[in-house]
C-alpha cells in the first residue's frame, strides 16, 4: 500500500521569508501523481500544485515550488516570499495511475504540516 | 469555488443517532471519493464510487454506508453515531478517464458533524 509521510508537525516561517516542507512517500508504481494541497481555517481543501512522476521538471506555481527527486520518493514544496495568507495546514499527497493510464485511484495524504508565518 | 456541494455544512447530533451527508459532484465528474477528517488529522480516505459503482474501499466502518445515485450525486450514510465519529467529512470528484484530467481531486466545503 502506498504511504505518505510529512516529518514535520509544525514549521514556522517569517513574513517574505522562504520556508520548505518535506514529504516522503513509499510506491512500487512508476507512474503517479503527486499534490500539495492547502487547507487553511476555513478547512477549504486548495490544490497548491501538482507534479507527474513521468516528468523530470519541477513544477511550479507563482512562490511556489517543488523538488521532486523520484529515486529518493521525495517531495518538497518551497514556498518563497511567504505571506501571511501562506499560513494553513500543508498535505501533501499522493494518487496512483493505472497501467495505461486509464484510471486513477483515491488520494492518499500525509498527516500535514501546520504552517505559521510570522509578520 | 470547485464546484462540488455538499450538505449540511453543519450538524450536530447525539449518539445512536442516524445522519446522511450529501454530495453533488462537479458538471460531468464520475467519480465521487469521502474522506474523514477528524480534530487536527489527516484525511482517512473511505469510500469511491464511479458512475454508480462502488470502485474502491477504504477505512469505512461498517456503520457507514454509501451510495451513487443515476444523477451521480452521492450520499453517505453514518448510523449508530459514536462520539468518535465527530468530525470533518469531505466529498471530492474527478473527471472521468479519458477526458482532459488533471489529476486532481476537486473537494467540497466539508460536512462539519458534531456527536453530542
Amino acid at each position: 500500500a502506498q504511504t505518505v509521510t510529512q516529518s514535520q508537525p509544525e514549521m514556522s516561517v517569517q513574513e517574505a521569508e522562504t520556508v520548505t516542507l518535506s514529504c516522503t512517500y513509499d510506491t512500487s508504481e512508476s507512474d503517479y501523481y503527486l499534490f500539495w494541497y492547502k487547507q487553511p481555517p476555513s478547512r477549504q481543501m486548495i490544490l497548491v500544485i501538482r507534479q507527474e512522476a513521468y516528468k523530470q521538471q519541477n513544477a511550479t506555481e507563482n512562490r511556489f515550488s517543488v523538488n521532486f527527486q523520484k529515486a529518493a520518493k521525495s517531495f518538497s514544496l518551497k514556498i518563497s516570499d511567504s505571506q501571511l495568507g501562506d499560513a494553513a495546514m500543508y498535505f501533501c499527497a499522493y494518487r496512483r495511475i493505472n497501467a495505461g493510464g486509464t484510471s486513477y485511484g483515491k488520494l492518499t495524504f500525509g498527516q500535514g504540516t501546520i504552517l505559521t508565518v510570522h509578520p | 469555488d470547485s464546484g462540488v456541494t455538499q450538505t449540511p455544512k453543519h450538524l450536530i447530533t447525539a449518539t445512536g443517532q442516524r445522519v446522511t451527508l450529501r454530495c453533488s459532484p462537479r458538471s460531468g465528474d464520475l467519480s465521487v471519493y469521502w474522506y474523514q477528517q477528524s480534530l487536527d488529522q489527516g484525511l482517512q480516505f473511505l469510500i469511491q464510487y464511479y458512475n454508480g459503482e462502488e470502485r474502491a474501499k477504504g477505512n469505512i466502518l461498517e456503520r457507514f454506508s454509501a451510495q451513487q445515485f443515476p444523477d451521480l450525486h452521492s450520499e453517505l450514510n453514518l448510523s449508530s453515531l459514536e462520539l468518535g465519529d465527530s468530525a470533518l467529512y469531505f466529498c471530492a470528484s474527478s473527471p472521468a478517464t479519458g477526458k482532459i484530467n488533471t489529476g486532481e481531486l476537486f473537494f467540497g466545503e466539508g460536512s462539519r458533524l458534531t456527536v453530542l
